[in-house]
């Protein structure tokens, strides 16, 4: 069993429509919770940083950790075309990302105009 | 706002070639990462490093090498490239809060 699952996709959604992407894991241990947006041939970008339970919004994203459940999403509101990309979850038990972080396989989500 | 440059951003190499992929962070990071993501297996660490000429094995290290001679660059090296080694080749640094990656390497080993 990997450390972090993450549904591949793709996920299809009309344009304006409310995205949620998520990810599960399995070591508790881990504190740090990060979501990233790859665009096609492109290195990944950094949206959300966050620590611990709760929620961080900013902008049209937010994301939401429930460590009880060992679960993480990053919502999407408003979604536009420009939001079509592969989303990847990552995470560590580390305060800084000095060393690994622990990556999901990343969901493809199209948002169709 | 952090800049990771890579030098290629497409290579084609043949077999048994020895392959140089660079990457250069501005802004002072202790850390730097190589990756290698390919179609359904997500990001792989293939080496990292925390200090100039520091470095530590990721979890495919088998057939690359690194150096950090400066503390802004770090150097992938395929000693012999392989047909599997064919992949997107992605650097990224961090001074914590998150990794920040270049745009990519889309290496071809013919």
């Amino acid at each position: 069993q990997k450390e972090v699952e993450q549904d591949p996709g793709p996920l299809s959604v009309p344009e304006g429509a409310i995205v949620s992407l998520n990810c599960t894991y399995s070591n508790s241990a881990f504190q740090y919770f990060m979501w990233y947006r790859q665009y096609s041939r492109k290195g990944p970008e950094l949206l959300m940083y966050t620590y611990s339970s709760g929620n961080k919004e900013d902008g049209r994203f937010t994301a939401q950790v429930d460590k009880s459940s060992k679960y993480i999403s990053l919502f999407i509101r408003d979604s536009q075309p420009s939001d079509s990309a592969t989303y990847l979850c990552a995470m560590s038990a580390q305060p800084d990302s000095n060393y690994q972080l622990i990556w999901g396989a990343g969901t493809k989500l199209i948002i169709k105009p | 706002d952090v800049k990771v440059t890579q030098s290629s951003r497409y290579l084609v190499k043949r077999t048994g070639e020895k392959v140089f992929l660079e990457c250069v962070q501005d802004m002072d990071h202790e850390n730097m990462f190589w990756y290698r993501q390919d179609p359904g297996l997500g990001l792989r660490l293939i080496y990292f490093s925390y200090d100039v000429k520091m470095k530590e094995k990721g979890d495919i290290p088998e057939g690359y090498s690194v150096s950090r001679e400066k503390k802004e660059r770090f150097s992938l090296i395929l000693e012999s490239a392989s047909t599997n080694q064919t992949s997107m080749y992605l650097c990224a640094s961090t001074g914590g809060r998150g990794q920040f990656f270049g745009p990519g390497t889309r290496l071809t080993v013919l």
